[in-house]
């Protein structure tokens, strides 16, 4: 099973809906990332967080919130679907508390598309 | 300045010869350095990382880095059809230990 899992694979969704992404972890990291990739411009930091009672604000958080339920679980809502958030968006995670060193694991990632 | 830079356009590199990526960051004080391989579609997977000046080989691959010239290179000894990908440059930034990314490079090589 992979360690690091996000649900949907895919979904095509309309504009003003609200969708929720989720992803779950079985690595034992304490800290999860959700980023979002565009063509062109790379992976940009959404929201992050630390630990269950840490949540910060990315570069390009206007539009989303999070919800980090259980150590393992970090999910990102688009509250209003807009189409310029059509983009391949991914769920990472790392350990603070062992391993290398600020190394982080992607999940396979969720595309979105907004009509 | 960007935090992470790759300049390079498209590589095309024939099988079997080298392939070198390079990659410039901003912050001085940066401490651990990344390169990740993403195919078309599909996650970033880590396959090198290193924290100290000097060079780190890891099969075909080797990175280098120079903190004093704030670069970090990756070279692809012997490139297979199965290297090409977008090759990601991730630094860690002082202080919130958070990863900024470069853009990528392209890496096609060539039967």
């Amino acid at each position: 099973d992979a360690d690091v899992t996000q649900t949907p694979r895919n979904r095509i969704t309309k504009t003003g809906k609200r969708i929720m992404l989720e992803c779950s972890q079985t690595k034992g990291h304490d800290r999860m990332y959700w980023y979002r990739q565009d063509p062109g411009l790379g992976l940009r930091l959404i929201y992050y967080s630390f630990d269950v009672k840490d949540i910060n604000k990315g570069e390009i958080s206007d539009g989303y919130s999070v919800s980090r339920q259980a150590q393992a679980k970090f999910s990102l809502s688009l509250e209003s679907a807009i189409p310029n958030q059509t983009a391949l968006y991914f769920c990472a995670t790392s350990d603070s508390q062992g391993g290398p060193p600020d190394t982080q694991y992607f999940g396979p990632g969720t595309r979105l598309t907004v009509l | 300045q960007k935090e992470v830079e790759q300049n390079s356009g498209p590589l095309s590199v024939p099988e079997g010869a080298i392939a070198s990526l390079n990659c410039t960051y901003s912050d001085r004080g940066s401490q651990s350095f990344f390169w990740y391989r993403q195919y078309s579609g599909k996650s970033p997977e880590l396959i090198m990382s290193i924290y100290s000046n000097g060079d780190k080989e890891d099969g075909r691959f080797t990175a280098q880095l120079n903190k004093a010239s704030q670069y970090v290179s990756l070279l692809i000894r012997d490139s297979q059809p199965s290297d090409s990908a977008t090759y990601l440059c991730a630094v860690n930034k002082r202080g919130n230990n958070r990863l900024a990314f470069g853009k990528g490079n392209q890496v096609v090589v060539i039967p």
